[in-house]
């Protein structure tokens, strides 16, 4: 079946640096993809979306990053704060889907001071 | 109270029990959703409704009873459950069921099944 996956289970990183997690995705007919942040105790938050007529977006020092020929989505932090530390997943659905979003598993962003 | 709240935070219960879930949107959305979210796992869709009306069902288990008694509320009620269903359930609420209706999620209820 289709699934949407992330490279990596856990990044570190340290306060200031970017950060940059990914994730691949398998159904070609997703034509919108979001990223969530998960902090621990809560439930997940919307951070930016993407559609598929797009290669990049940009949000408050995030950005998104789209490759449809290779069907790979990345989410960039830029300056990353303590604050970040999170889980982030992606997730994907299509024209049509109704509210049916297919999610990744997810990738532990910690943050080292 | 903004959001997306439920209630309670934790549960834990014995396979004979029964017991609720509570989810309560502040927002004025019209779509509510539960979601359950196992360690390690992607997040699952379990239901979903639009204006109290189920649309979605995906492949649940019996032993999950879904209720939406107004575009408000969302409950799930629980009865003789397995410890495979021991996860986080996330409820979630949107202002219409469309992909481009960005969802709002509450802080979920940890399940520990016994």
């Amino acid at each position: 079946g289709e699934s949407v996956g992330l490279h990596l289970p856990t990044l570190s990183v340290q306060e200031g640096d970017n950060s940059i997690i990914n994730c691949a995705y398998s159904n070609s007919a997703s034509d919108y993809f979001i990223w969530y942040k998960q902090e621990s105790g809560k439930g997940p938050q919307f951070i930016i979306d993407i559609r598929s007529n797009m290669d990049k977006r940009q949000g408050q020092r995030v950005t998104v990053l789209l490759n449809k020929t290779v069907k790979h989505l990345s989410l960039q932090i830029a300056a990353t704060q303590p604050g970040d530390s999170a889980v982030y997943f992606c997730a994907e659905t299509y024209t049509g889907g109704g509210n049916k979003l297919t999610f990744g598993t997810g990738t532990q962003l910690k943050v080292e001071l | 109270e903004t959001g997306v709240t439920q209630t309670p935070r934790h549960l834990v219960m014995g396979m004979t029990n029964k017991k609720s879930l509570k989810c309560e949107q502040h927002l004025g959305h019209n779509a509510m959703y539960w979601y359950k979210q196992s360690a390690k796992k992607p997040l699952e869709l379990m239901f979903v409704y639009s204006l109290e009306e189920r649309v979605e069902n995906n492949s649940v288990p019996s032993r999950f009873s879904p209720e939406c008694p107004n575009s408000s509320h969302l409950f799930l009620h629980l009865h003789t459950l397995q410890p495979e269903d021991s996860a986080l359930y996330l409820c979630a609420s949107s202002q219409g069921v469309d992909v481009f209706y960005e969802q709002y999620f509450g802080p979920g209820t940890r399940l520990t099944v016994t």
